[in-house]
């Protein structure tokens, strides 16, 4: 069974500090992996999608980063507006898309 | 830029009741996805359709719950009887393919509270 986890749960930094978010899967056959934003009442925001280990996408302060085991969400000089949930899901192979989410990193920048 | 329409935003039912949501998928897009999202855990897919026919309704409890996709473009999930445990937010999104190359678009939700 597809299983995705995520670290931290919760990250809070001030503006300005760079961190990363971590994501570990175990998945039979990586076809992509999924970065979404989602803010609070409201639906995932698609990011990024990564297919195979070395690859890298930036948007803005954003860079997802994939291995064979996990993904990075590398976010630098943060801002408040960066305040949101960040999920990652993979997708395995097959005409049955479905994306296996994980359970996110809430992260909170504060002036 | 194109949305994933879903009605109602809210939805509030008495346990025991009927309740059903309405997604009208992007233009063109072929593949469709009802998920449900418990507060504080990520989407969980209920059903997806591609086209008109299912293709994935493992996880849909199939006692309770009902999906139909009848001419290929938009869809309406059905709970009845609802129970308490159904309070979630129910997400639809839509995809070009069953690949997703472009990404998944979701709508914005329909929050259900059942008491």
């Amino acid at each position: 069974e597809d299983q995705v986890t995520q670290s931290p749960e919760a990250l809070r930094l001030q503006e300005g500090e760079s961190s990363s978010l971590n994501c570990s899967y175990t998945v039979s056959g990586l076809r992509g992996l999924f970065w979404y934003r989602q803010d609070p009442g409201k639906g995932p925001e698609f990011l990024f999608t990564l297919y195979s280990a070395g690859e890298e996408k930036e948007k803005e302060r954003l860079k997802a980063t994939l291995t064979k085991k996990e993904s990075f969400l590398h976010i630098t000089a943060p801002k408040p507006e960066d305040s949101a949930t960040y999920l990652c899901a993979v997708q395995a192979p097959g005409t049955a898309s479905k994306l296996t989410f994980g359970t996110g990193t809430r992260l909170q920048v504060t002036l | 830029e194109a949305e994933v329409a879903q009605s109602p935003r809210y939805k509030i039912t008495e346990k025991s009741q009927a309740v059903a949501f309405w997604c009208d998928p992007i233009s063109g897009h072929a593949t469709l996805y009802w998920y449900r999202q418990i507060l504080g855990q990520g989407p969980e897919l209920l059903v997806q359709f591609q086209d008109e026919s299912v293709v994935d309704d493992s996880q849909l409890p199939k006692d309770r719950f009902s999906a139909e996709r009848l001419k290929g473009v938009d869809s309406t999930l059905k709970i009845q009887p609802a129970e308490l445990g159904d309070s979630a937010m129910y997400l639809c999104a839509s995809s070009r393919n069953y690949r997703g190359d472009y990404g998944y678009t979701f709508g914005s939700g329909t929050r259900l509270t059942v008491v």
